[in-house]
């Protein structure tokens, strides 16, 4: 099974700090990359693709090294909001996604 | 719109017992997946569907059927529940594959005695 891994965490920050996650994938062919987040209990959500070129979208910046085969994903100026899972996709353009576990991330005030 | 709906919210069953898990979304996706959730793991596919009509199994198909008769609907089938398939069931669309976002419904919480 192709896989797709991540520190689990927990990662403990305080509100304001800066964090970052990676995620490391098996498959060098992999086609498109993503960041989920998931809320205790509840479905994931999209936060954002992760482009060749790297991209930001406010407080946060995701980044791709094909040749490492690793996604990071850059959280600036923690907010208690931010307190969640975030889970790491895969495509490998075979109509099925790989999903990591996920990294939980506990925002302190 | 509704978006991604999943009935029911939770249920338990004994070992043996068939149930469909139910999905409908309103967005007009062709793609939609079923998958199970289990603690310390990824999200794994269970079976997909890339239009009506059309579907094909993922990583973990073993005791799982499903159906694609319109375009809205996607039932998941436990033939023969067994406690392995304790786990939350998430339903998931999106307009197609390729780069585009999955919608979640707010998932089935399972759970086989």
């Amino acid at each position: 099974r192709k896989e797709v891994e991540q520190d689990p965490g927990p990662f403990n920050v305080p509100e304001g700090a800066t964090v970052a996650f990676n995620c490391t994938y098996s498959n060098s062919a992999s086609q498109s990359f993503f960041w989920y987040r998931q809320d205790c209990r509840k479905e994931p959500k999209l936060l954002m693709s992760v482009y060749s070129s790297g991209n930001e979208d406010g407080r946060f910046t995701a980044q791709l090294n094909r040749a490492s085969q690793y996604i990071s994903l850059l959280i600036r100026d923690s907010k208690l909001s931010d307190s969640a899972t975030y889970l790491c996709v895969v495509n490998e353009g075979n109509y099925q996604l790989i999903w990591g576990a996920g990294t939980k991330l506990i925002i302190k005030p | 719109n509704a978006g991604v709906t999943q009935t029911p919210k939770f249920q338990v069953l004994k070992t043996g017992q068939s149930m469909t898990l139910q999905c409908a979304q309103d967005m007009n996706h062709e793609y939609m997946s079923w998958y199970r959730q289990d603690p310390g793991m990824g999200l794994r596919l269970i079976h997909y569907s890339v239009g009506a009509g059309i579907t094909d199994q993922g990583e973990v198909p073993n005791g799982y059927n499903v159906s694609r008769s319109t375009t809205e609907d996607f039932p998941l089938r436990l033939l023969s529940a067994a406690p392995s398939q304790t786990s939350v069931y998430f339903c998931a669309s999106s307009r197609d594959f390729t780069n585009n976002e999955q919608f979640f419904g707010p998932g089935t919480r399972l759970t086989v005695l």
